[in-house]
């Protein structure tokens, strides 16, 4: 069964300063990855997505992430972070056998950035 | 660009009534999703529409239904309303399986 895990409830990181918001998944077979980012009270935006190809993709508002196969991870990151960036953070999965593309989600990980 | 509409944004209903939810996909998308988020919790996915046949299912109670409609708007109806259904449904759609957008929600509070 795919599976994906955030291992930090919460990161949290000065302004300026670099961010990693960490995702390991499990699937069989090659993974489709996405990352969202929920602001309170609100719905859940698409940042990025790993299909195929380069391992290390560019998203929204400056976000990267990069893929790693043998670690099988697909963590987020960010060069210079923003106080505006401080939200709840989602690592899914899609299975890609599955002609559905239902989502499983990660725990979510929130991130504060403090000035 | 156009996003994916819910309405209503809150409802607030008593145990055992009777809940609709609506959803208005991006214009030319075919494929609806469903997903239910308690408090704390991550999105839980509960089923999808694709071309208005139902395509998949999640964990979903007996007491909700779901259909899409030929102008691919959704609606979940969720019947016998239980205080454990409190939470925020969110819906999304995309083109096929390709990227999911969400919308900004229904925040569900059962009293």
């Amino acid at each position: 069964a795919q599976s994906v895990a955030q291992p930090e409830d919460q990161v949290n990181v000065a302004e300026g300063n670099p961010l990693t918001v960490k995702c390991t998944y499990s699937v069989s077979g090659n993974p489709y990855l996405f990352w969202y980012v929920q602001y309170p009270n609100r719905g859940l935006q698409f940042l990025l997505k790993y299909i195929t190809g380069d391992n290390l993709v560019k998203g929204s508002y400056g976000f990267e992430a990069e893929f790693n196969k043998s670690q099988t991870s697909f963590h987020l990151k960010k060069p210079s972070a923003l106080v505006s960036d401080s939200a709840l953070y989602f690592c899914a999965v899609r299975d890609p056998a599955s002609n559905t593309g239902k989502l499983i989600f990660g725990q979510g990980t929130t991130l504060q950035v403090k000035p | 660009a156009a996003g994916v509409i819910q309405s209503p944004r809150h409802l607030i209903k008593e145990k055992r009534e009777t809940a609709t939810l609506k959803c208005y996909p991006i214009p030319r998308h075919d494929t609806v999703y469903w997903y239910q988020q308690g408090p704390g919790q991550d999105p839980q996915f509960l089923i999808s529409f694709y071309e208005k046949m139902q395509s998949d299912k999640g964990s979903i109670p007996d007491r909700f239904s779901a259909q899409q409609f030929s102008d691919y708007h959704s609606e979940l109806n969720m019947s016998s309303l239980e205080l454990g259904d409190s939470a925020l449904y969110f819906c999304a759609s995309s083109l096929r399986a390709d990227t999911q957008y969400f919308g900004p929600g229904t925040r569900l509070t059962v009293l």
